[in-house]
């Protein structure tokens, strides 16, 4: 079985800028959420979509957003880039199978590394 | 507010040189605690979910343990291959697919 997908892998982009970065979650899976993670702040939670919705959003700026399409396919975009915004950014799927643990354990896709220059 | 600390942030052992590695958790109603695994570069690995006090799973050289307070991830004679970064999650019981909140991991270099 496939595992999550993240493309691009890397990305170099300017201030001001703004970016879409796409995520394909593990066949199956409705569950897609997305982290940065830096070496400051370590992991930190983005947003969670499920079923084309928005189930859950952390505590980010409106300059990052996301969606997710009928096929669970998930993309994010950050507008207006700022240096801080430099970190790899993490998609991860939960599966749906049923059960009172069946959507909380996340497996990770690759990232992708953005650098804002 | 959910918080995770994990201890050491860095370790350093022999191959052969058997450790554990802490992870100290507070929320209000624990859905599970997960550890990860993380090479430079890629994303986290997931490794276990432990879902009550007093629960252990094991893989290969790792061993996972939970207490109401924490867990810890023991290390059976490493190899230079255990080298990476482990990462200690919890879930949140009151909400749906909860995000999980992680520690800042802990970094293992086993040298041969």
């Amino acid at each position: 079985k496939a595992g999550v997908t993240q493309t691009p892998r890397y990305l170099i982009k300017t201030r001001g800028q703004q970016v879409t970065l796409s995520c394909s979650p593990i066949s199956g899976h409705r569950s897609v959420s997305w982290y940065q993670q830096t070496p400051g702040q370590g992991l930190q939670f983005l947003f969670e979509y499920f079923s084309e919705t928005q189930r859950n959003k952390g505590n980010f700026p409106g300059r990052f957003s996301g969606r997710q399409f009928s096929n669970s396919r998930s993309e994010m975009n950050v507008s207006t880039l700022e240096l801080g915004d430099s970190a790899l950014y993490l998609c991860a799927s939960s599966s749906p199978s049923g059960g009172a643990h069946y959507d909380i354990e996340q497996f990770f896709g690759p990232g992708t590394r953005l650098t804002v220059l | 507010e959910d918080q995770v600390t994990q201890s050491p942030e860095a370790l350093r052992l022999q191959e052969g040189e058997s450790s554990s590695l802490n992870c100290s958790y507070t929320v209000s109603g624990l859905r599970g605690l997960f550890w990860y695994r993380q090479d430079p570069g890629k994303g986290p690995e997931f490794l276990f979910t432990l879902y009550s006090a007093g629960e252990e799973k094991e893989k290969e050289r790792l061993k996972a343990t939970l207490t109401k307070k924490e867990s810890f991830l023991h290390i059976t004679a490493p190899k230079p291959e255990d080298s990476a970064t482990y990462l200690c999650a919890v879930g949140h019981q009151n909400s749906g697919n909860t995000p999980l909140v992680f520690g800042k991991g802990t970094r293992l270099s086993v040298i041969a």
